[in-house]
């Protein structure tokens, strides 16, 4: 019963780097979304998908880009990664639309950019 | 978009003592959750409550869409109720629910 699994659990990068987040769920779930935590903050909504094929942008997308080709994989791609990146990035899914929403999150991956 | 603030942002406990802490949102929801954050980052679900009256254990909350507000209620508090405890709404619109907005988080710290 894995949830939502997210893979690397920490990462250190050089500015101009680039590199791939992974996420992947195992409950079916339609909706999948990519968010952001800074020290001392609540979460952010960076990108997220409604379903296979469909993605669109959240509050703060800026320097990344995703792609939802299966229902159960949403990875979040660093282009060229920036020292402004560090952050915990997390992973969530939920049924989509008026249904039972509820979001589960993966245990997050610890990014820094030096 | 909507606003969401918690408070208050600390709470320093004495192991046994209760507590209330109280989120309010800014618009109509379709979606509610409580989520604690523990001291190794990881986020658990605790209550998905877009209205009425919930418990889990020593754990409850209370959303009252109407009045726009929802509070989660610890008794009995052990020090493993320590973290950042984050209230997330998500709208009404067609699919909004599912795109939750945090509000800053209740920092609390259980002492024994």
């Amino acid at each position: 019963n894995a949830g939502v699994t997210q893979t690397p659990k920490f990462q250190v990068l050089k500015t101009g780097q680039s590199m791939t987040l992974q996420c992947a769920q195992d409950m079916n779930h339609e909706y999948m979304s990519w968010y952001r935590q800074d020290p001392g903050m609540g979460l952010r909504l960076i990108h997220y998908s409604v379903g296979a094929g469909i993605t669109d942008q959240g509050e703060v997308p800026n320097g990344y880009n995703v792609s939802r080709s299966t229902t159960e994989d949403f990875p979040l791609r660093l282009l060229s990664a920036a020292p402004s990146q560090t952050s915990v990035y997390f992973c969530a899914s939920s049924y989509s639309g008026r249904v039972r929403t509820e979001a589960f999150f993966g245990q997050g991956t610890r990014l820094t950019v030096v | 978009g909507i606003q969401v603030e918690q408070s208050p942002p600390d709470l320093i406990l004495q192991e046994g003592a209760n507590s209330t802490l109280r989120c309010n949102f800014s618009d109509s929801v379709n979606n509610l959750q409580w989520f604690h954050q523990n001291p190794w980052g990881q986020l658990i679900n605790l209550f998905y409550i877009p209205s009425g009256t919930k418990q889990n254990g020593r754990l409850s909350a209370t959303t009252v869409a109407t009045e726009r507000y929802s509070l989660l209620y610890i008794s009995s508090s052990q020090t493993t109720d320590s973290g950042v405890y984050f209230c997330a709404v998500g709208g009404v619109i067609k699919a909004a629910g599912n795109k939750l907005t945090f509000g800053g988080g209740t920092r609390v710290l259980v002492k024994p």
